[in-house]
């Protein structure tokens, strides 16, 4: 089945370590996204990619970093900078402009 | 920038009663706007999307939605609630010139039997 691959679901952090979350996609998408989700805020983006060997910062970039080095993959680190990591990640991708977003089913970070 | 407003956080509803949950958007083009469903834990659905075209758009679930460029909104209805309605609903927005969309904060849905 096509879909979107997000790993682990849950995943617990010391405070000061860096984290790699997975995102791997296999519906032939171009464009890739990043979003944090906190309760009551909605999603708001932290990255995305339109195509292989680039990506963008969204509206909440500070403290994270990503790669697109395959079509298939998106992984997000958060970094020791973000101040306050603990969310709900959801990933997500689509073909292109004014199309809707496939996502996947999320990772829960605890910092603990 | 587009923007998407949606009213009520929480929205409660009986069993069979009729579901309303509001949305308004701001975009200086025609834009293309969707509804999602997310359940706890999970990731979101499409419920419904609307591009050009019929003005009323029909999704999955019985949901349907009604684009209103006059009032700026895209109102999402459901005749009669069922129990595994309760969920929260996300509006979103295409964001012009990129692929990105823009969301709504949500609005729970809370359905009593």
């Amino acid at each position: 089945d096509g879909g979107i691959t997000q790993s682990p679901k849950y995943l617990f952090r010391k405070e000061g370590q860096n984290v790699t979350l997975s995102c791997e996609q296999n519906l032939n998408h171009d464009a890739m996204y990043w979003y944090r989700q906190d309760p009551g805020q909605g999603l708001r983006l932290i990255y995305y990619s339109q195509i292989v060997n680039d990506f963008q910062k969204g509206d909440i970039a500070e403290g994270y970093s990503v790669s697109r080095e395959k079509k298939e993959s998106f992984p997000l680190t958060v970094t020791s900078a973000q101040k306050n990591p603990t969310a709900f990640y959801l990933c997500a991708s689509s073909t292109g402009r004014n199309t809707e977003a496939f996502f996947g089913q999320g990772t829960r970070l605890t910092v603990v | 920038a587009q923007s998407v407003t949606q009213l009520g956080s929480h929205v409660s509803v009986s069993e069979g009663a009729l579901v309303l949950l509001r949305c308004n958007y701001s975009s200086s083009v025609p834009p293309y706007l969707f509804w999602y469903v997310q359940y706890p834990n999970q990731g979101l659905q499409l419920l419904l999307k609307y591009t050009t075209g019929a003005t009323l758009v029909k999704g999955i679930n019985g949901f349907e939605a009604e684009f209103k460029k006059s009032e700026t909104s895209f109102h999402l209805t459901k005749p009669s609630a069922h129990m595994s309605d309760a969920a929260e609903y996300f509006c979103a927005v295409s964001n012009t010139g990129y692929s990105t969309l823009t969301f709504g904060k949500g609005t729970m849905l809370l359905v009593s039997p």
